[in-house]
């Protein structure tokens, strides 16, 4: 799978949009982008994912250029609770498991 | 919806001590189930995977076993804990492959002193 590069941190205040760039400068052209999103002390939580085209869901909108070399995660109003480290993660279909790295810390500030 | 049941919540062993961590699921059949550790402070690493009853592929060399006695149920084992064992233990269902998402259990947080 691409390797991503995220920031290890950012800070949003509260009611305000999130915005989560990441890096995959080498995906391939069958690797999708997925987002995961970890609060303390409990497991991964599914975001979106996607391929080519911007998906949105009732959770948030994922934007990957057109080169599909980096992609955006957008919380359209982040509250408190969406305080947790992101995960940007490129996997090929072909692969059984998700690879995990850093993520990015979001604090979302009152 | 599928759900993902975890226990222990939390369990702090004593090094050499065994090990059982269980992982039920509902709201689906024939799961692919996976086994995931983490180290504090570090992302997740794919320990064991299962697509059916009695089928266990393993990803890394661990001190760690996994069993699937039943369609929905996934064990993971030791007979003799490490301090390195410990970590946040989480199992979870997806896809064998495909462009689907992978869903997440609550985890269990193992201290091996």
């Amino acid at each position: 799978d691409a390797k991503t590069t995220q920031p290890t941190s950012m800070d949003c205040a509260e009611g305000r949009a999130a915005n989560l760039p990441c890096n995959h400068s080498t995906i391939s052209g069958n690797e999708y982008v997925y987002w995961y999103r970890q609060i303390h002390s409990q497991g991964p939580q599914y975001i979106i994912h996607g391929l080519k085209n911007n998906e949105t869901n009732e959770m948030a909108s994922l934007i990957i250029t057109e080169d599909r070399k980096s992609s955006t995660l957008i919380l359209p109003h982040a509250t408190l609770r969406d305080t947790a480290v992101y995960y940007c993660i490129v996997r090929d279909t072909g692969r059984r498991a998700l690879t995990f790295g850093s993520g990015t810390r979001l604090q979302v500030q009152p | 919806s599928q759900t993902i049941h975890q226990w222990p919540a939390t369990l702090v062993q004593p090094v050499g001590s065994p090990l059982s961590l269980e992982c039920t699921v509902e709201g689906t059949s024939n799961p692919n189930l996976y086994w995931y550790r983490q180290a504090a402070g570090r992302g997740l690493q794919l320990l064991f995977y299962s697509v059916g009853i009695g089928q266990i592929s393993s990803e890394v060399p661990q001190n760690l076993s996994a069993s699937r006695p039943q369609d929905r149920q996934f064990i993971l084992s030791s007979k003799k804990l490490l301090l390195s064992d410990s970590g946040f233990y989480l199992c979870a269902l997806g896809p064998w492959r495909g462009a689907r998402e992978q869903y997440f259990g609550p985890g269990t947080r193992l201290t091996v002193t």
